[in-house]
């Protein structure tokens, strides 16, 4: 089955503590793209990445980081978590663009993380 | 930066009724997208716009795309409890270059259908 995995899919954390969300998709897709979403505030970009090696910032980068080292995964790392981390994250995957338009974006179910 | 407008932010219809929701850009867009999320669950791609005055339909859903390529909108005919859920826009930049791939969302609508 064609799919997006996040795990994990719950997180409480302290802050401080660095933690790794992991995203991965099993279509062989080229472009990844880590979004968060916040009530009043809908989704925003965080960082997206066309190829293997290959990311670029988003709308809202600060405080976080992430690596394309394999072309199926596309981990999002937060390496000193704070309070206003706190929200629902969505991995999202999409195959080589037809410019100018898209390919269908396929999301995953999204990690909900807590920061204390 | 970009900015994309999205309203009304909460609409509530009987079932039945029609159903529109409107997305505006600061900047002139490249292609426009529309989601669809379900209480508790992810956004689900619906289809993208990418020509001006672009109107293309899905059953009782029809999307269009402004002539200037600034704005968009969805409209529901004879809405149905499954349609409940909130509607996002996301535009992506026109000359924002090849493969930028930087996406704006709408901050969304969220359609209440009373039975």
């Amino acid at each position: 089955e064609a799919q997006v995995t996040q795990n994990p899919r719950y997180l409480i954390t302290v802050t401080g503590k660095k933690l790794t969300v992991t995203c991965s998709q099993n279509m062989n897709h080229e472009y990844m793209s880590w979004y968060r979403q916040d009530p009043g505030l809908g989704l925003r970009q965080i960082y997206y990445s066309m190829n293997v090696e290959v990311t670029d910032k988003g709308d809202v980068p600060e405080g976080y980081k992430v690596s394309r080292k394999e072309k199926r995964n596309f981990p999002l790392i937060l390496e000193s978590p704070s309070p206003n981390q706190t929200s629902l994250y969505f991995c999202a995957s999409s195959p080589r663009l037809a410019l100018p338009g898209w390919e269908t974006q396929y999301f995953g179910p999204g990690t909900r993380l807590l920061v204390l | 930066g970009q900015q994309v407008m999205q309203i009304p932010q909460y609409q509530h219809v009987q079932e039945g009724e029609d159903f529109t929701t409107y997305c505006n850009s600061s900047t002139t867009l490249s292609n426009i997208q529309w989601y669809k999320q379900r209480p508790g669950g992810h956004p689900v791609f619906l289809i993208q716009l990418v020509k001006s005055g672009e109107v293309k339909k899905q059953k009782r859903l029809t999307f269009q795309f402004g002539e200037a390529k600034k704005n968009s909108s969805l409209h529901i005919t004879a809405t149905q409890t499954t349609d409940v859920g909130t509607y996002f826009c996301a535009g992506e930049e026109k000359g924002s270059g090849a493969g930028s791939y930087q996406l704006t969302f709408g901050k969304g609508t969220k359609l209440s259908v009373i039975p």
